[in-house]
This record gives structure tokens, sequence and C-alpha cells, in this order.
């Protein structure tokens, strides 16, 4: 059974910081790795997708990569913002689509 | 409208009453899903539709039924619901269930009280 684990599940960062937000997988047989945003109380927006043969992606000032041998997934953000403060999830998906692992997320707050 | 559109928001219900969560996408895609969040835990899946048939059922409670007229509009009927199924749900889309890049797209979520 696939789990999905996130660390730290918080982390508090200056303004300007860059930082790095794990998830780990015990299944590498993924077909793909997606990163979101969830906002309180509100809905889940995705950031990045990589596929399984993918090694990383990029949007702006974030980049998402993959290494499924050691089984995991780093989200890198750059020059954080108080707007970047939210809960970030990455959700594995393996064999059908319905086979998607969710982690808990990592709560993140950007101080001014 | 774009994207995932979830209503109500907002949902306060007795034990005994019947009502509905409705979920529509305007992406043009095949799939829609169910999710639950609950505090402290990954979100669950509950059911999936591809192209309006159900294709997974993750043993949820028979008190909620999904319903899948079709493939842009999602329903969850709900009925004796207990205190412990009080949570954020969440409806979602992809492209189609078995192929394609798996991408999910999140509605807001309707946040769900049982009194």
């Amino acid at each position: 059974k696939q789990e999905v684990t996130q660390i730290p599940a918080a982390l508090s960062v200056p303004e300007g910081e860059n930082l790095v937000l794990n998830c780990s997988f015990t299944d590498s047989a993924i077909y793909n790795l997606q990163w979101f945003r969830q906002d309180p109380g509100k809905g889940l927006t995705s950031l990045l997708l990589i596929q399984s043969s993918q090694r990383e992606q990029t949007s702006g000032r974030l980049n998402a990569s993959l290494d499924k041998s050691s089984g995991r997934s780093t989200l890198y953000i750059a020059a954080s913002q108080p707007g970047d403060s939210a809960t970030y999830l990455c959700a594995a998906l393996a064999g059908g689509y319905q086979k998607v692992t969710f982690g808990t997320g990592t709560k993140l707050q950007v101080i001014p | 409208e774009t994207g995932v559109t979830q209503t109500p928001r907002h949902l306060v219900m007795g034990m005994t009453n019947k009502k509905s969560l409705k979920c529509e996408q305007h992406l043009g895609h095949n799939a829609m899903y169910w999710y639950k969040q609950s505090a402290k835990k990954p979100l669950e899946l509950m059911f999936v539709y591809n192209f309006k048939e159900q294709t997974e059922n993750n043993s949820v409670p028979s008190r909620f039924s999904p319903e899948c007229p079709n493939s842009s509009h999602l329903f969850l009927h709900l009925h004796t619901l207990q205190p412990e199924d009080s949570a954020l749900y969440l409806c979602a889309s992809s492209q189609e269930a078995l192929a394609g890049t798996g991408e999910l797209f999140f509605g807001e979520g309707s946040r769900l009280t049982v009194l």
C-alpha cells in the first residue's frame, strides 16, 4: 500500500528566503506526482505535475523534482512571499487513476 | 464559469436530514471524483466516475449516495449522517480516469457540519 509522507508538518520562514518542501512515497511505481496548494477552508489548487518519465517541472518561482528510485519529490520555492503562506500537499498516482495517495501536507507561513 | 464549481459552500444539517452536494466541471473532462478531507488526515477518496460510470467506491457507507447524470455533473446525496461525517467534501475532475496525464483539478469544497 502506497504511503506518502510530508516533512515537516509546519514551516515558518522570513520573507525572501528560498525553501524546500519534501514529499516521500513508499511505492516507486508511480504514474505521476502532483503538488497542490490549499488555502484555509478552500479547495486544492494544482501547482505542478511531474510525469514518471520526467525529473522536474518549473512554473515561475516554483520547481518540483522527482526521484522515483529514492521515492522522493521536492518542491522548491524561490524568494518566498507572504502570499505563499498555505498548506502544500503532494499526491502520488499509481495504477489506475483512483489510486491517488495524498500526503498530510506541510503548512507554510512566510513572515513579512 | 470555468474550472470546478461546488455548491453549497457550507451546509449544516441534522442527522435525520436529507441534503445533496453538487459539483459541476467546465473543463471538458470525463472523470469526476468525490474526496473527503477531515482535520489532521490525508484526503480520502470516496467515489470515482469515468464517462458517467462508477469505477470506484472506496468502502463508503451507504448514507452517502453519489449520482453522475453526465460527465459534467456529479452529486453526493446525504442521508442520516453522523457527526463524524462533518468534513470538507471536495470534488475533482481529470481528463479521464484511466488515460491522459492524470492531473486532478479540484473545486472549492463544501464544508459540511452534522449536528
